[in-house]
């Protein structure tokens, strides 16, 4: 069974600084990997998704996220932080070959911008 | 374009009480997944149903029940309350297998069991 683990639970930055948040995970088959964006009290949305094609892969907002096989990771990045950015994040893997009820979410990452 | 909608989205109840949460999607999805989001835990899956007259159990299923009449709708029940199920719930709609197809959410409804 595959699992994800977001390695921090909450991440700070100073808006235009770069954004960081790590992601890794365990698959069996062929993992897809995506990372959504929750703003407070609102659904998430879908910031990214891998899918066996281009290994980096480029989303909404300016985000973008590299997989890394050798490593298991999906981290997402940004060059400069917005004060919009501020939200939980989730990394979420599922096996492409899996069952139908195979997605598994990361704990989520919380990130802060500071002016 | 409405997408994915929740109702209620908000909900006190006491122990004991029964609810019914109300999920609809006009995007003519296939697949429909309720999830309770816990702080620290991520999203678990409750139940999902892969089509009309179809449900499963997904991680955390007990103390809920789900029918799926009508493909555009997706309905979570609480038989009886307890507080444990103090969480939000979201639910979220995929045109089929939601890997390399967008799942979309709903907005969440916040349930409070007292």
């Amino acid at each position: 069974a595959q699992s994800v683990t977001q390695l921090d639970s909450h991440v700070s930055v100073s808006e235009g600084t770069p954004v960081l948040l790590r992601c890794n995970y365990s698959s069996s088959y062929s993992p897809s990997l995506f990372w959504y964006v929750q703003h407070p009290n609102k659904g998430l949305q879908l910031l990214l998704k891998y899918t066996s094609a281009a290994t980096l892969v480029k989303g909404i907002n300016g985000f973008e996220a590299e997989f890394k096989k050798s490593e298991t990771s999906f981290h997402l990045t940004k060059p400069s932080a917005h004060m919009s950015d501020a939200a939980e994040y989730f990394c979420v893997v599922s096996d492409q070959w899996g069952a139908d009820n195979d997605m598994r979410f990361g704990a989520g990452t919380r990130l802060t911008v500071k002016p | 374009n409405a997408g994915v909608t929740q109702t209620p989205k908000f909900r006190v109840l006491k122990t004991g009480q029964s609810m019914t949460l109300l999920c609809a999607q006009d995007m003519n999805h296939e697949y429909m997944y309720w999830y309770r989001q816990d702080p620290g835990m991520g999203l678990r899956l409750i139940h999902y149903s892969v089509g009309e007259g179809t449900t499963a159990k997904g991680e955390v299923p007990d103390g809920y029940n789900v029918s799926r009449l009508k493909k555009q709708n997706f309905l979570l029940g609480l038989e009886s309350a307890a507080p444990s199920q103090t969480s939000v719930y979201f639910c979220a709609s995929s045109l089929n297998r939601a890997l390399n197809t967008e799942a979309f959410f709903g907005q969440g409804t916040r349930l409070t069991v007292v």
